[in-house]
């Protein structure tokens, strides 16, 4: 049982590169979560999905998109990469009634954007 | 304002004594509180959560809810060097749907 799986680990891009990070859950769970983390700034959400099939916007959106694959998948496309968005991104995922259920984290991706 | 808000710290303690982590958040309809620990490049960690007004306990931890006065706190009993780690406080915040939403987190230090 894995967990919450991301890849890649590390990531090195060019300004104006494009590329998606990956994120799956193996749970059965129903809501899926990208977040970013910067010094000093705690998690930032991106982009939510509360079931398969739906996404939403979270606090920090431009300059990405989110496809719910299935209800085990969750991918976040960078089209253009910008400094700014050199970050760790964090994916997310809960089970259920999202009121009272904690989050599982997955380990991580480190992207920088030369 | 932010919707939670948490003193970045550091905290120092020395070995031994009790930490304080406090945390507030801006929504009253909330309902659900937590706990993470993050050590340093890792992912975060859940170490408690609470939904009723009061105190949980677990262990050296203890968690506290004031839902009128919007807090919630984290009480590190003996604390140990091992306890040195950034304490995020997460709400989850009504946007149409319950969203969970972190604070920017207290790093704590326990020193021998």
């Amino acid at each position: 049982n894995a967990g919450v799986t991301q890849t890649p680990k590390f990531q090195v891009l060019k300004t104006g590169q494009s590329m998606t990070l990956q994120c799956a859950q193996d749970m059965n769970h129903n809501s899926m979560y990208w977040y970013r983390q910067d010094p000093g700034m705690g998690l930032r959400l991106i982009y939510y999905s509360a079931s398969e099939g739906t996404t939403d916007k979270g606090e920090v959106p431009n300059g990405y998109n989110v496809s719910r694959l299935n209800k085990r998948e969750f991918s976040l496309r960078l089209e253009s990469a910008a400094p700014s968005q050199t970050s760790v991104y964090f994916c997310a995922s809960i089970i259920q009634g999202m009121n009272n259920q904690p989050q599982h984290f997955g380990d991580g991706t480190r992207l920088s954007i030369l | 304002q932010k919707e939670v808000e948490q003193n970045s710290g550091p905290l120092s303690v020395p070995e031994g004594a009790i930490a304080s982590l406090n945390c507030t958040y801006s929504d009253r309809g909330s309902q659900s509180f937590f706990w993470y620990r993050q050590y340093s490049g890792k992912s975060p960690e859940l170490i408690m959560f609470i939904y009723s007004n009061g105190d949980k306990e677990d262990g050296r931890f203890t968690a506290q809810l004031n839902k009128a006065s919007q807090y919630v706190s984290l009480l590190i009993r003996d604390s140990q060097p091992s306890d040195s780690a950034t304490y995020l406080c997460a709400v989850n915040i009504r946007r149409g749907s319950y969203i969970p939403t972190f604070g920017r987190g207290t790093s704590l230090i326990v020193h021998p």
